[in-house]
Order: structure tokens, then sequence, then C-alpha cells
């Protein structure tokens, strides 16, 4: 099956830095990685994804670029601020599945210093 | 109001009880899923439901059983708690479950302590 993994598992930037998490995944045939955010005591929601026919997507300041030769993708939030504070994983969908069944990554841990 | 809404939120039990936790969707989705966030944070697939019928079924005690009414309901039984058994619990949905490219809505999560 398809195996994502994510790193840092820990990460801490000052307010107006950038974050950057990088995530790679094993399956060549994965065609849509999406990236969800969990705020404390809530569910993950879906920030941004991306599909394997396209390398950069924008939405305000998240990026999410994708390097499928080098199986690789990374979520970059531009201009930190405190409430971007959250567990943040990447996931990859197997190409060879037809169910959706997500592999996600282990989760980063971002804090957001003021 | 929520699209998808689980209960209880918490849930602190004894070992050897049986419990279970209740989730329904108001988006008209047609898949439903359980997933099991450990201590880690790690978000593993337990099952998936496309209208009523079981169509992921991963390497889960059968201690867990999944129940389906209607597309817009999926419950989960659990028999015989563990300590290994506390997480927390979180139900989701998507609109198909065939695509390649769907968005999950998931719910607030039901924390399950097992004493």
């Amino acid at each position: 099956g398809e195996n994502v993994e994510q790193h840092p598992s820990t990460l801490s930037v000052q307010e107006g830095d950038s974050a950057v998490i990088k995530c790679t995944y094993s399956d060549s045939a994965s065609n849509y990685f999406p990236w969800y955010k969990q705020e404390l005591g809530k569910g993950p929601q879906l920030i941004i994804d991306i599909r394997s026919n396209v390398g950069e997507k924008k939405d305000q300041r998240i990026a999410v670029t994708l390097n499928k030769t080098a199986k690789h993708f990374s979520l970059h939030i531009t201009e930190t601020q405190p409430e971007d504070s959250a567990v943040y994983f990447c996931a990859a969908i197997p190409g060879s599945l037809t169910n959706y069944k997500l592999s996600f990554g282990a989760g980063t841990t971002v804090t957001v210093r003021a | 109001d929520t699209a998808v809404s689980q209960t209880p939120k918490y849930l602190v039990t004894q070992m050897g009880n049986d419990k279970s936790i209740k989730c329904e969707q108001n988006l008209g989705h047609d898949t439903m899923y359980w997933y099991k966030q450990d201590s880690k944070k790690f978000l593993k697939i337990m099952f998936s439901y496309n209208n009523k019928e079981l169509i992921i079924n991963e390497t889960v005690p059968n201690r867990f059983s999944p129940k389906s009414p209607d597309k817009a309901h999926l419950n989960l039984h659990i028999n015989s708690l563990e300590l290994g058994d506390s997480a927390v619990y979180f139900c989701a949905s998507s609109r198909t479950g065939g695509g390649t490219n769907e968005k999950l809505f998931f719910g607030s999560g039901t924390q399950l302590s097992v004493l």
C-alpha cells in the first residue's frame, strides 16, 4: 500500500516567518495529494490539495508544490499568524485503488510564536 | 448546522464494557468513514461505507462493528473495550467515495478513554 512520510514532526516559527512541511510518498501511481489542518479539539479540515498534473497551487498564504519524479510534495505557509498553529497532515491516495482510501502522514505540529 | 456530527464528544468507560459512538451527516454524501487517531496524532482509517454498503474494512479487531442504517448515519459499536482502544475516533464523509479528488469532511471527534 501507499506509505506517506512527513517531516518535521514539530515546527516552531516566529510570527511573520514562513513554515515548510515536506512529505514523500511511495506509490508512483498516486495522483491526489490533499493537506488537512487540525486545530485543537477539532477534526481535520482540508486546506489545500493538488493533483498530479499540476506542479504548484496557491491559495492566499498557503501553497503546495509537487515533484512527481522525486515523489515528494510540500506545504508552504507564508507570513505565519497565531491562528496557523495546528497539526497539519499531508495525504496521498494510491492510484491503484478505486475506493477512497487516503494514506495520511504522521502529522506536523506547528506552533507560531507571537 | 454541523455538517458531520458525532456523539458523544467524550466517553470514559471501564475495561470490558460495550459502547457505541454515533455519527450523522447532513451533506447528502454517499460515503462515510471511521478513523482512529492515536495519542501520537496518527490518523488511520478503520471502515468506510458507501450507500450503506461496507467498502473498506481495515485490519481492525472484530470487537469493532460499524453499522449504517442509512447513508446519512454510520455508528460504531465496540465490544469488550480494552485499554488500547483509548483514542480519538473521527467520523467523516465524502460526496461519492470513488473519486480521487474528493474532500473529506470530518466530525469533531469522540475521545474514548478506557480505564
